[in-house]
């Protein structure tokens, strides 16, 4: 059973970077069948798609927020990270993790960490 | 990158069936056969309903139902219950290699 969870402080300030770790277990993070993707969701608001890597090191990104973020894949310790800099209030989100599958196969997110809530305040 | 349209709200009473739509453009729901479903309870995190536009994963009830027509796709979750109350999400990939959410719906079973 495939598990994710993401890692990181809880509270930000305004103008700082924001980084999220996800851990995953149970699965392979260097499968050549997956990526692995950030979304994330303001309180009260519906879901926001951020981004995803795949093992090769192809990169995608919201063209939104593409200027401030960066996704990075850590074989070596089986996890995954996202980096939102220049933060704002409006950054203020559940940040989940998530594993997507290819082409092949639809391109659906099977697996999905819990969320981890990210304040950007002072 | 705007989001899909789906609508804020839709509810019905348990047994009968209801639809949530899910417009986009010819970028991406009409462009693909990319499209997800997700399910979400408060606080939780989203649950897998439909992928590739009217596939059901196992384990998800046959009651829900995926489809589309042109850049609108729909879910339909037939003899409705208590626990269909829930946030509905749609999904679908682009042709900038991104992906794309609806702004939600939410489900009240009257």
């Amino acid at each position: 059973q495939v598990r994710l969870q993401e890692s990181g402080p809880g509270l930000v300030k305004p103008s700082e970077t924001l980084s999220l770790t996800c851990t995953v277990s149970g699965g392979s993070i260097t499968s050549t069948s997956y990526y692995w993707g950030w979304i994330r969701q303001p309180p009260g608001k519906g879901l926001e798609w951020i981004g995803i890597i795949h093992y090769a090191g192809n990169t995608y990104y919201n063209s939104s927020l593409k200027s401030r973020v960066t996704i990075s894949l850590d074989t070596s310790k089986t996890q995954f990270s996202l980096q939102l800099t220049s933060v704002t209030a409006a950054d203020t989100a559940v940040y989940f993790c998530a594993r997507r599958t290819p082409r092949s196969n639809w391109f659906y997110y099977d697996y999905w960490g819990q969320g981890a809530l990210v304040t950007v305040s002072s | 990158q705007s989001a899909l349209t789906q609508p804020a709200s839709v509810s019905g009473s348990p047994g009968q069936s209801i639809t949530i739509s899910c417009t986009g453009t010819s970028s991406d729901i009409g462009g693909y056969n990319y499209v997800s479903w997700y399910q979400q309870y408060p606080g939780k995190a989203p649950k897998l309903m439909i992928f590739g536009v009217s596939n059901r994963p196992s384990g998800v009830s046959p009651r829900f139902s995926g489809s589309k027509s042109g850049n609108t796709a729909s879910l339909t979750i037939s003899g409705l219950r208590a626990e269909d109350e829930a946030d509905y999400y749609c999904l679908s990939y682009t042709d900038t290699s991104t992906e794309v959410f609806g702004g939600g719906t939410k489900v009240t079973v009257l």
